[in-house]
């Protein structure tokens, strides 16, 4: 059964930093491009970054609202994907979802960004 | 970066009724279109993949059909559990970007 679990989501005071991780089992991790997509309070879903498997030189892309500020990154040793989110912004609130081939999806983290 | 429009926003219907969603890409998307149902609290689930595929474990009331830029997903009858937001999702390049949802509450 594949699963993934994200933690690492919690209240943060804007330009402050927070990381996220997403645990995940039941497939080959290794080969897998990796997503994270966000629920605003809005309930508007956003694709925020992809990061891609070794064969592909680990290829990562990010949307235009976060590139310079997050960091996608991996460690197969692990079946784990992180998100490394910096100068966070009130509108970066939302719910932080990981995703494999946008099929499975983990239960997702409250990401709030308020002072 | 591809626009995706759905509608309707907001859809109220009868048990046993045929809906119909729609999803209009703002350039072709050559069919990678997938749709995902969201109940309260929970994460989206997918349904359909590549536009007419059925997800593992999906009820075949669900089904999906389009091409180019305009894209449906079909419930054949509709049962009380299907009340949820619907939305779609192009993956034809990057960004990859959502539609803005479908609510579909019981009449």
């Amino acid at each position: 059964e594949v699963q993934l679990v994200e933690t690492g989501g919690g209240l943060v005071q804007p330009g402050k930093s927070l990381k996220l991780t997403c645990a995940t089992s039941g497939f080959t991790f290794s080969n897998a491009w990796m997503d994270w997509v966000r629920q605003s309070p809005e309930k508007q879903l956003e694709w925020v970054a992809q990061i891609k498997d070794k064969s592909n030189n680990y290829a990562t892309y990010y949307a235009e609202s976060v590139k310079g500020r997050f960091t996608i990154s991996r460690d197969d040793s692990k079946s784990s994907v992180y998100l490394q989110m910096n100068s966070l912004k009130e509108e970066d609130t939302a719910i932080y979802y990981c995703t494999v081939a946008s099929a499975y999806w983990g239960q997702g983290t409250l990401v709030t960004v308020s002072s | 970066d591809i626009q995706m429009t759905q509608s309707p926003s907001f859809l109220s219907a009868s048990v046993g009724d045929r809906v119909t969603i729609n999803c209009k890409a703002s350039q072709n998307i050559n069919k990678y279109l997938n749709w995902y149902q969201q109940k309260l609290g929970e994460a989206p689930k997918l349904l359909i993949y590549n536009t007419n595929n059925l997800q593992t474990g999906i009820p075949s009331r669900f089904s999906g059909s389009g091409s180019g830029t305009d894209y449906t997903l079909t419930i054949s009858s509709l049962q009380p559990e299907d009340v949820a937001t619907y939305f779609c999702l192009q993956h034809s390049s990057r960004p990859r970007t959502f539609g803005g949802g479908t609510k579909l509450e019981l009449k």
